[in-house]
């Protein structure tokens, strides 16, 4: 019964390659987010939708394309991969824009 | 400029004793501050919610204080244990201009509980 899952949870890959990551919540929450995790471990965020409709977009390379194919899921595709995309990707969600989050297992991605 | 400060940046402590960590924050204006927990390699998970009107709130061990005119907040855990080993994250909500809450993050406070 998880609530915000995504797959996968790893994902090694090579750098040029696309690559997508998905994320489904059963929670019934209209609103949806994309965070990456830098090594850090500062979570900062790349894109929020609100009941399909894309709400934030911060200086995300145009190679990140969120798509929400309905308000319980939102998938991240990337293109051209780099090594700086390196990092760890939650996605989470909540039951209004601003409210309690709530976050899926995250998704190592290694590029090399 | 909306900012969300943590310190101290990480705290190692004996199985047993008490800690507190600190969040100012210059949110404004300000909604709710809520902290979360996430374990090494899983996700954040809500601890507690701070409100304006709130000045202390309790979750087992773990106590949240909220000083609105300082910009202030702390998070208190009593007789830590080990699986209070963790990142612990200040999360504030702010009202944006459209009415909707922006949320800004600080940068987490790693605990490591020794036995």
């Amino acid at each position: 019964d998880t609530a915000v899952s995504q797959t996968p949870k790893y994902l090694v890959t090579q750098m040029g390659n696309d690559k997508s990551i998905k994320c489904e919540q059963n929670l019934g929450h209209d609103t949806m987010y994309w965070y990456k995790q830098d090594s850090k471990k500062f979570l900062k965020i790349m894109f929020s939708y609100n009941n399909k409709e894309l709400i934030i977009n911060e200086t995300v390379p145009n190679r990140f394309s969120p798509k929400s194919p309905d308000k319980a899921h939102l998938n991240l595709h990337i293109n051209s991969l780099e090594l700086g995309d390196s990092a760890v990707y939650f996605c989470a969600s909540s039951r209004y824009r601003g409210g309690e989050l709530f976050f899926g297992e995250g998704s190592r991605l290694t590029v090399l | 400029k909306n900012q969300v400060e943590q310190s101290p940046q990480s705290l190692i402590i004996l199985e047993g004793k008490n800690c507190t960590l600190q969040c100012n924050y210059t949110v404004s204006p300000f909604s709710n501050l809520r902290w979360y927990k996430q374990d090494t390699g899983r996700g954040p998970v809500s601890l507690t919610i701070m409100t304006f009107s709130e000045n202390t709130k309790s979750n087992g061990r773990y106590t949240a204080t909220l000083d609105a005119d300082t910009k202030q907040s702390s998070l208190h855990i009593t007789a830590s244990q080990l699986s209070d080993s963790a990142s612990y994250i200040c999360v504030v909500s702010g009202l944006g201009q459209t009415g909707a809450n922006n949320l800004f993050f600080g940068t987490g406070t790693r605990l490591t509980v020794i036995p």
